[in-house]
């Protein structure tokens, strides 16, 4: 793989129902990011990772979490799908988590529909 | 208010047309990012920079530190170019999000 990845592509969800996103990155970047993205607004962070082993909330983290065991992989869980979180998830990573070095990488971004 | 706002929120243009694209920002910042998100909805990085400007073939951007104002500029615009750009600015360690400006270029 090359970049970033991001999987599934596009998904149809039951309320209730536990959905994990998963993100692969393979630049050995420090910083990886979850982000949703909703009609009229601009993107917004769900939870963010400043190196492996450590997570943090972004804006919107509630019914979301993360887990950052290894540099490559971050996967975003939904324990319990509720249609307002029907959106556009894009993991995103960047070389370091601030500074001058924070250029962001996006992955392609996961459609979630929960009915 | 929202901490990033950009405008026009969209713009149609011929062919050719030389595009601006505006983004004010009220928080202290360590850069600004410039994105573009074509139709099929991949987001790729165009700029990032704190000061002056840079260019990248058709497209330069430049930013004013004191005034908390920064444009993006297409010239020669082609259809190729219609997408949402997005503008994002540094806070700390994560970015704020304008809500993009929708760019229609026709032939």
């Amino acid at each position: 793989i090359a970049g970033i990845t991001q999987a599934p592509t596009s998904q149809i969800l039951a309320a209730g129902r536990r959905m994990t996103l998963r993100c692969t990155q393979d630049m050995r970047h420090n910083a990886m990011y979850w982000y949703r993205q909703d009609l009229g607004l601009g993107l917004r962070l769900i939870h963010y990772s400043n190196t492996a082993g450590t997570t943090g909330k972004g804006e919107v983290p509630d019914g979301y979490s993360v887990s950052r065991a290894n540099t490559d992989d971050f996967p975003l869980t939904l324990a319990s799908a509720v249609p307002s979180q029907t959106s556009v998830y894009f993991c995103a990573s960047s070389r370091t988590s601030g500074g001058p070095y924070n250029e962001q990488f996006f992955g392609p971004g996961t459609r979630l529909t929960v009915l | 208010k929202n901490e990033v706002e950009q405008s026009p929120q969209n713009l149609t243009a011929q062919e050719g047309e030389f595009i601006t694209i505006n983004c004010s920002y009220s928080v202290g910042i360590s850069a600004l990012h410039w994105l573009q998100q074509h139709p099929g909805g991949g987001i790729v990085s165009l700029f990032m920079l704190s000061s002056g400007k840079k260019k990248h073939g058709r497209l330069i951007a430049t930013i004013n530190i004191q005034e908390k104002h920064s444009s993006l500029h297409i010239t020669a615009s082609h259809p190729r170019d219609s997408a949402v750009y997005i503008c994002a600015v540094g806070n700390t360690d994560k970015l704020i999000f304008g809500t993009g400006t929708r760019l229609q270029v026709f032939p």
